[in-house]
């Protein structure tokens, strides 16, 4: 069963608007939720967490947002530009430094 | 700091030949972790050690996978017999004490005829 999910594979977006990817997790137990992004040939790469106290994190053009009534969590790229373009992975812990589960990712494509 | 160092990048192999995949953590990180991405399946775990020891194996899909950490510095993925459905990317993780985000490696990709 898959305990974190990113129900769409792909989503395109023009530059400048904005991108969110979405993620919905089942297990009660996580309190930890990370993104990471992947380019073709490399490895994927921590982008922005969020623990499970705060319902919002923001770094730069990336926030994340956590809605752990609905086990929802939303990632926000404003404004979108061509470099994001890759696979998002959403990713959740159920401890500090404990194993990860990651979704199926999505991919994004930012067009010029 | 290198990063994480996974070797070869790309493998190609015959079915029923064995194949290693190599993990050097980075410095100082005590543990470690081993996925295989497919486009089926997204992002599994495998194993994962910590402090050398592996702590959780319930992903490893059958006994033809085996890993080993002898060291803080190295580890090992070999699958023996190998077979086609075992084609993928497989990448190597690694986390130190202070941080929860795990750092990966650029991966293996592993092509079994």
């Amino acid at each position: 069963d898959q305990q974190v999910k990113q129900n769409s594979p792909s989503l395109s977006v023009q530059e400048g608007r904005i991108s969110i990817l979405n993620c919905d997790y089942t297990n009660s137990m996580f309190d930890y939720f990370l993104w990471y992004k992947k380019y073709p040939a490399e490895g994927p790469t921590f982008l922005i967490s969020i623990s499970s106290i705060k319902d919002k994190n923001e770094d730069g053009r990336f926030t994340v947002f956590l809605n752990k009534s609905a086990k929802h969590l939303s990632l926000h790229i404003v404004p979108s530009q061509p470099g994001d373009s890759a696979v998002y992975f959403c990713a959740a812990s159920d401890g500090y430094g404990n194993k990860l589960v990651f979704g199926a990712g999505t991919i994004l494509r930012v067009k010029s | 700091d290198a990063g994480v160092i996974q070797s070869p990048r790309h493998e190609v192999t015959e079915m029923g030949q064995e194949v290693t995949l190599r993990c050097k953590p980075i410095s100082g990180h005590n543990s470690l972790f081993w996925y295989r991405q497919t486009m089926m399946r997204g992002l599994e775990l495998l194993i994962y050690f910590n402090n050398n020891v592996p702590i959780d194996d319930s992903g490893m899909p059958e006994d033809r996978f085996s890993a080993k950490m002898p060291n803080a510095s190295f580890s090992t993925l070999k699958i023996q017999p190998s077979e086609p459905r075992d084609s993928a990317v497989y990448f190597c993780a690694s986390v130190g004490q202070t941080v929860n985000e795990q750092y990966f490696g650029p991966g293996t990709r592993l092509t079994v005829t």
